[in-house]
């Protein structure tokens, strides 16, 4: 079945603590980009990624690094997390990125 | 700027009924159009998507509008069901560093009740 898969899907960690969201997906795409999504602020565009070892800024980086170092896999690290970016987390993925883009589950993450 | 704009913020109709959600942007280069639905605490599916010559693109009971030239775009759903209770987002893409970039509209909420 074609899908983005995302991990954890809960977490709850303490300021300061460094973590990892993975995201892989099967269907051999391109495109893929990081989201998080506040109530009344919409998903706003963390980070993206054309290809492999291709990866660029969206609109809220900060805090936030990415890596794409094979293509099915987009993890998400937050070195130092604080309790602004309590939030939820979409991981999607295109062909390229003026299609359509399917999404991840999300991720809900709590930074005490 | 570009900007996506959606309205209403949030919608109650009775099943059965017909609504049409609006979607307004000044995104610029124009690259394509979509809507998505997303349900609570999920993530986002596709309902339809637009290039610059669409103006009309139908999915079961949804059935989405473009008019490139007001910049303006609805989302019409039509015999609404429970299940079609969600966030209803609007998304721009403009041609941005040799891709695309999305442009988010905030969402209509839609709740559509028994």
């Amino acid at each position: 079945e074609a899908q983005v898969t995302q991990n954890p899907r809960y977490l709850i960690t303490v300021t300061g603590k460094k973590l990892t969201v993975t995201c892989s997906q099967n269907m051999n795409h391109e495109y893929m980009s990081w989201y998080r999504q506040d109530p009344g602020l919409g998903l706003r565009q963390i980070y993206y990624s054309m290809n492999v070892e291709v990866t660029d800024k969206g609109d809220v980086p900060e805090g936030y690094k990415v890596s794409r170092k094979e293509k099915r896999n987009f993890p998400l690290i937050l070195e130092s997390p604080s309790p602004n970016q309590t939030s939820l987390y979409f991981c999607a993925s295109s062909s390229n990125s003026r299609i359509e883009q399917f999404f991840g589950p999300g991720t809900r993450l709590t930074v005490l | 700027k570009n900007q996506v704009e959606q309205s209403p913020q949030s919608l109650i109709i009775l099943e059965g009924k017909n609504c049409t959600l609006q979607c307004n942007y000044t995104v610029s280069p124009f690259s394509n159009l979509r809507w998505y639905k997303q349900d609570t605490g999920r993530g986002p599916v596709s309902l339809t998507i637009m290039t610059f010559s669409e103006n009309t693109k139908s999915n079961g009971r949804y059935t989405a509008t473009l008019d490139a030239d007001t910049k303006q775009s609805s989302l019409h759903i039509t015999a609404s069901q429970l299940s079609d209770s969600a966030s209803y987002i609007c998304v721009v893409s403009t041609i941005y560093n040799q891709g695309g970039k999305l442009i988010f509209g905030q969402g209509t909420e839609l709740s559509v009740k028994p």
